[in-house]
């Protein structure tokens, strides 16, 4: 069965950086793009970066733009995102989540539980 | 920035029909997923493509598209279906997408 499961969160101070990852399971991560989706405390979903499955092909909302990177290692079927200058708003769970495979595949048919990232000094 | 606007809660007695509505100028060109989120939990994948359902999500979920706005319809609600439920689509800038706004499901 798919299995996502992230690490990586913990409460940091503005400014400063931190790594997420995401290890995959139960299918064959190289063939399917990924997605970071993140959720504010009381808030709804927020989709933050995509890669294809090769990593050749990325993307990121406005709101995190220049400061995080997606990316990915197939041969250790995981996902990571690097976070920089982080802010106050960007305190949130972080979900990964797998590309649906039914064409155009623009959507998310599994998450893991999430990580929970504290911005705050 | 490109928009889904959902109403924030809907209220429903067991055994009642649910209808969420998501609606977004650029729907009539996209497709629509539908989330549910229960409490603590991580979403959970209830319709893809519009009126697809995956395997394992009951037949009360379906889903239906009309212009600019879509619906989920949860028949014959039972007391699991309580949660939050948010629709999605492809953004239409670039490889981006988009969520709903939410909608909190209340069975009473």
């Amino acid at each position: 069965q798919v299995q996502l499961v992230e690490s990586g969160g913990g409460v940091v101070q503005p400014g400063r950086s931190l790594r997420l990852s995401c290890a995959a399971s139960g299918f064959i991560f190289s063939n399917f793009d990924m997605y970071w989706v993140r959720q504010g405390p009381g808030k709804g979903l927020e989709w933050v970066a995509f890669i294809s499955y090769d990593g050749s092909d990325k993307s990121y909302s406005d709101s995190v733009k220049g400061r995080f990177t997606i990316s990915r290692d197939n041969s250790k079927n995981t996902l990571h995102l690097q976070m920089n200058s982080l802010r106050a708003e960007d305190t949130a769970i972080y979900y990964c989540a797998k590309e649906g495979p039914v064409t155009p595949g623009d959507y998310f048919d599994y998450w893991g539980q999430g990580t929970l990232v504290t911005v705050s000094s | 920035s490109y928009e889904l606007t959902q109403p924030p809660s809907v209220s429903v007695s067991p055994g009642q029909t649910a209808r969420i509505t998501c609606s977004g100028d650029a729907l009539p060109n996209q497709y629509v997923y539908w989330y549910q989120q229960k409490a603590g939990q991580a979403p959970v994948l209830v319709i893809y493509k519009d009126t697809g359902r995956p395997s394992g999500i009951p037949d009360r979920f379906s889903g239906s598209s009309s212009g600019t706005t879509v619906t989920l319809t949860i028949s014959g609600v039972q007391a699991e279906d309580e949660a939050d439920y948010y629709c999605q689509s492809a953004g239409t800038s670039g490889t981006s997408y988009v969520f709903g706004t939410g909608t909190k499901v209340t069975v009473l």
